[in-house]
């Protein structure tokens, strides 16, 4: 069974920082392009941030670029989203994702941007 | 950016009714859109991509067609597990960006 399950979601204040994990499994996680999509409360859907299977190419919405950075560990399944200089506008619930036809989500990681 | 556009917003509408969402790409985008379906508290779930092809396990009465800049999602016998948020992302190039979003509720 394909899983992903994020970690990391918080409550902090403007001008922090925050690192945010995605544990895969039960898929050949290095094979994939691997996405960050974020959720704000009672909105819709942001794409935030993509990186390549082997790392090498990273990409990011113009919203979170120069704050945001994206990485992965292929030896440890996992997927990473280092987010710095959060803004309160960066309050959402954080998905990772495999986009395209083979389609997996995680559950989700609230982040709470707050003073 | 490309902008993607969705109409409309919402809509209100009965078991067994057809139903039809477009979207709209601020430039061509060839046939890179995908459609999603999200219910309240859970993950997006993709039905469509490249535009009109059925994910895998999605029932037939979902359709997408178009290519280029515009786009249509449709549902041939709307069914009560339907009623959800539907939205268009666009995958044609960097930075991706989804659809604003079209809420189909029970009228």
């Amino acid at each position: 069974e394909v899983q992903l399950v994020e970690s990391g979601g918080v409550v902090v204040q403007p001008g922090g920082s925050l690192r945010l994990s995605c544990a895969a499994s039960g898929f050949t996680f290095d094979d994939y392009t691997m996405h960050w999509v974020r959720q704000a409360p009672g909105k819709g859907l942001e794409w935030v941030s993509l990186i390549s299977w082997d790392g090498g190419s990273t990409y990011y919405a113009d919203s979170v670029k120069g704050r945001f950075t994206i990485s992965r560990d292929n030896s440890k399944n996992s997927l990473y989203l280092q987010m710095n200089s959060l803004r309160t506008e960066d309050t959402a619930l954080y998905y990772c994702a495999s986009l395209g036809p083979y389609n997996y989500w995680g559950q989700g990681t609230l982040v709470t941007v707050s003073s | 950016a490309i902008q993607m556009t969705q109409s409309p917003s919402s809509l209100s509408a009965s078991v067994g009714d057809r139903v039809t969402i477009t979207c709209r790409a601020s430039q061509g985008i060839r046939n890179d859109l995908g459609w999603y379906q999200q219910k309240p508290g859970k993950a997006p779930k993709l039905l469509i991509y490249a535009a009109s092809s059925l994910q895998s396990g999605v029932p037939s009465r979902f359709s997408g067609s178009g290519s280029g800049t515009d786009f249509t999602l449709t549902i041939s016998s709307l069914q009560p597990e339907d009623f959800a948020t539907y939205y268009c992302l666009q995958d044609y190039n960097y930075p991706f960006t989804f659809g604003p979003g079209t809420k189909v509720d029970i009228k």
